[in-house]
């Protein structure tokens, strides 16, 4: 079944204490994308991947970092995380980038920074 | 800022047709125009997307205006499992994507 991997689902954690959310697609899609969601404040982009090794910053990147080594996946990862962290975390790929190409989402991350 | 512009919230009956609105005003001319949903406790799931022409397909029709300022989701028959937040975005080259806070839509049996 084609889908986007995410991995944990729910993690609760202390502030400071560096963190990595993976994500990974089986579609062989070149673009993947990081998003966040909160109450009254919808879904933010965090960074975004175009192919390997080529990752941008998206509207909220500070905190995060992301990595892009190989076609499938594309972890987050919160060197020093913080409560202001707390949020609903979404990895989505598409097959190239582009407006003709539609998005497939994981299931989420549900992350708590305490 | 978001570029798109939703209702924050609708209401439907059950077995009715839902049109759910969206302006775009600031549209470019090689911005696509993306509709998702998000069923409670799941992530967006991808319904449709167009460019200029009307778009069909299993799931939903898109009609774009002809100015492309604006564009209507339609469910042609609403169910209960049609409740969900959609979202009206637009994607084009540059995939800084930008989410709105879309519509929630509600189905009364």
């Amino acid at each position: 079944e084609a889908q986007v991997t995410q991995n944990p689902r729910y993690l609760i954690t202390v502030t400071g204490k560096k963190l990595t959310v993976t994500c990974s697609q089986n579609m062989n899609h070149e673009y993947m994308s990081w998003y966040r969601q909160d109450p009254g404040l919808g879904l933010r982009q965090i960074y975004y991947s175009m192919n390997v090794e080529v990752t941008d910053k998206g509207d909220v990147p500070e905190g995060y970092k992301v990595s892009r080594k190989e076609k499938r996946n594309f972890p987050l990862i919160l060197e020093s995380p913080s409560p202001n962290q707390t949020s609903l975390y979404f990895c989505a790929s598409s097959l190239r980038t582009g407006g003709h190409y539609g998005y497939t989402f994981g299931s989420g991350t549900r992350l708590t920074v305490v | 800022d978001a570029k798109t512009t939703q209702p924050n919230s609708m209401e439907s009956n059950e077995e009715e047709p839902v049109h759910l609105p969206c302006n775009h005003s600031t549209i470019s001319g090689t911005d696509y125009i993306h509709w998702y949903r998000q069923l409670p406790s799941q992530g967006p799931e991808y319904v449709i997307h167009g460019l200029t022409s009307n778009v069909n397909n299993r799931m939903a029709s898109l009609a774009i205006a002809e100015d492309r300022k604006s564009s209507t989701l339609i469910l042609h028959r609403a169910t209960l499992r049609d409740a969900a937040v959609y979202y009206c975005i637009l994607r084009d080259r540059d995939d800084k994507i930008i989410f709105g806070k879309g519509t929630r839509l509600h189905i009364l049996p």
